[in-house]
């Protein structure tokens, strides 16, 4: 069955320095993958979209990488700030009439 | 604002007492659908609907009922709620074309006693 893993164990990294999250997933071969950020109690939001044909996204501080080859997705935040302190979930899915299935999502918490 | 709001946003009842949690958006999406999200678990879809009148199962539905009657509304039905259906629920909507982003309402978080 289609399986997403993200790190479940909290990162912890200081102000400033970049924050790079890491979704791996098996038996599934998704077009798209989507990032999202979630606080604690609150709805997710989304942050960034990439297509399997787009190698690296940036928007602002976030850049995503898709590998189709290695079944992963690189999420980077640059110049961390405590504000960025959330849970990450990444979600691919096959089209867009395909669900997103979501990954558990990896809680990022950053130091002043 | 575009945005997707659920009601209500607290509750605490009994087991098999009939509860409605009220899905609406204002953002004409065709796709609608209904998260559960545990400790450990992730999110987790429940019920999904491509349109108008058009339902079908997520992962973990059963126990829960829905109905697409309105584009805008996508209610989500526990007709006899059990201590296993606690958690915190998340209504979403998306366009049926890409981008397919989805657009997630605030939460409802539910106890069972």
């Amino acid at each position: 069955s289609q399986k997403i893993e993200q790190n479940s164990e909290a990162l912890n990294i200081q102000e400033g320095k970049t924050a790079t999250l890491t979704c791996n997933y098996t038996n599934y071969s998704p077009a798209y993958l989507q990032w999202y950020r979630q606080d604690p109690g609150r709805g997710p939001v989304f942050l960034l979209l990439i297509r399997e044909n787009e190698k690296e996204k940036r928007k602002e501080r976030l850049k995503v990488t898709f590998d189709t080859t290695l079944k992963q997705s690189l999420f980077h935040i640059t110049a961390s700030q405590p504000a960025d302190s959330a849970t990450y979930l990444c979600a691919p899915s096959r089209d867009n009439t395909d669900k997103l299935i979501f990954g558990t999502g990896t809680r990022l918490q950053v130091f002043p | 604002e575009a945005q997707v709001t659920q009601n209500p946003r607290y509750l605490i009842t009994v087991t098999g007492k009939k509860l409605t949690v009220t899905c609406s958006q204002n953002m004409n999406h065709e796709y609608m659908s209904w998260y559960r999200q545990d400790p450990g678990l992730g999110l987790r879809q429940i019920y999904y609907s491509m349109n108008v009148e058009v339902t079908d199962k997520g992962d973990v539905p059963e126990g829960y009922k829905v109905s697409r009657k309105e584009k805008r509304n996508f209610p989500l039905i526990l007709e006899s709620p059990s201590p296993n259906q606690t958690s915190l629920y998340f209504c979403a909507s998306r366009r049926s074309d890409p981008p397919n982003e989805q657009f997630f309402g605030p939460g409802t978080r539910l106890t069972v006693l």
